[in-house]
This record gives C-alpha cells, sequence and structure tokens, in this order.
C-alpha cells in the first residue's frame, strides 16, 4: 500500500512569512508524528498525535510553530514568521498505534527559509 | 538528561568487511529502542525494534542487539548497497523520543 506521503517536497520562503507543511499518513495508522532534521543531524521530535488530539508537543521550538489533525489522518505543520534557523527537514512518521510501534517516515519536506 | 549517542559518526568498510555500529542510551526508563536506515534525501527506514536487555533481531545481513546500556547493529559481509546512514532512537517511559546522529556506512565495492 501507499506510505507516507507529505508535501511540498521542497519549499522556500522569505523570513518572515507563514508555510504549511502537509502529511498523508498510511491509511488507518493513528499515531503521527513530526521531527525536523538538520544537516548531519538525527530526526529532532516535534510533536506526536493519536487520533486528532496532540498528545505531545513538548518539542516544538516555540509557539511560531503549530500543528493540527482534524480528522485524525492529514496533518499540517504551520509556521509561522519564519526564520532562516527553521530551514531544515521537516520528517513525517506514523505508527499503527501509540507510540510502541515502529514509526513510517515520509520522504521529508525540504524548507528553506532565505 | 536523556541521550543518545552513536559511534563511530562514520565508517567505510571494504565489501565482506563484518564490523558493528554502537548506540549509547542514557535514559531515565527505556520502552523501545529502534534502529533505522536512512539514504540521501529521503526519510529514516525502519529495521528493528528492541524493548528488553538480551534480545536480538536479524534481518539479511544485519543483526541487532540490546543491553542495558547500549545497542549494537552488527553488519556481516556488507555489500555496496548497504551504504547509508544508520539512526538509532529510543522510546522513554515518559514516551519521549529521541535519536541519534547516526553512523554514515560507506561499503567500497
Amino acid at each position: 500500500g501507499a506510505g507516507v506521503s507529505q508535501t511540498p517536497s521542497n519549499k522556500v520562503t522569505e523570513k518572515g512569512k507563514y508555510v504549511e507543511l502537509r502529511c498523508d499518513p498510511i491509511s488507518g495508522h493513528t499515531a503521527l508524528y513530526w521531527y525536523r532534521q538538520s544537516l548531519g543531524q538525527g530526526p529532532e521530535f516535534l510533536i506526536y498525535f493519536q487520533g486528532t488530539g496532540a498528545a505531545d508537543d513538548s518539542g516544538l521550538p516555540n509557539d511560531r510553530f503549530f500543528a493540527v489533525r482534524p480528522e485524525g489522518s492529514v496533518s499540517t505543520l504551520k509556521i509561522q514568521r519564519t526564520e532562516r534557523g527553521d530551514s531544515a527537514v521537516y520528517l513525517c512518521a506514523s505508527s499503527p498505534s501509540g507510540a510502541a510501534y515502529e514509526q513510517y517516515f515520509g520522504p521529508g519536506t525540504r524548507l528553506t527559509v532565505t | 538528561e536523556d541521550q543518545v549517542t552513536q559511534s563511530p559518526e562514520a565508517l567505510r568498510l571494504q565489501e565482506g568487511e563484518s564490523s558493528s555500529l554502537n548506540c549509547s542510551y542514557t535514559v531515565s526508563g527505556l520502552r523501545g529502542l529502534f534502529w533505522y536506515r536512512q539514504d540521501p534525501g529521503k526519510g529514516p527506514e525502519f529495521l528493528f525494534t528492541l524493548y528488553s536487555a538480551g534480545e536480538e533481531k536479524e534481518k539479511e545481513r544485519l543483526k541487532a542487539t540490546l543491553t542495558k546500556k547500549e545497542s549494537f547493529l552488527h553488519i556481516t559481509a556488507p555489500k555496496p548497497e548497504d551504504s547509508a546512514t544508520y539512526l538509532c532512537a529510543v522510546r522513554t517511559t515518559g514516551n519521549q523520543f529521541y535519536f541519534g546522529t547516526g553512523t554514515s556506512l560507506t561499503v567500497i565495492p
């Protein structure tokens, strides 16, 4: 079946602009995660959804970052007033049920803030 | 402080030359340890989950083991297609997820 998909694959934006990154998880997966990965680093946890609700948003760096998953499937990561330091690859992953299971990652969205 | 450390940062092997990658962790409580493979420009690909010390998992030329302080990913007779970055991650009892910085493996034909 289809894996996790993310759109866009690349996004270039100017400093101060607003961006939305979309994630389509594997069908039937109830858990969804967002990570941020900088060059040469491992993924950094941002937020975890179980169903429609954010079970853990402790990784969001500040209040410019927000994520939603209104129907328990597709999720959108929203970044306001982007800064150059936000440039990274944003990865989404989904998991069959809860946080105990392995996560299946999408290809990521490469965000560049100029 | 919860922490995951992988070593070496980079490893070059001749085809057929077996070796091991290390993942050491310091966490308040471990719920699971995960190994992933990541190719350039792609998201991590799941390999193994280990839950308790003494557990072992195998897949083709890869074998993952777990102790109370670290995990090893053993690569037996690697091939050039095994070249990738291998990432280790832990889930804590507090439901926090931490990744290491990875080991970049290059297998030379």
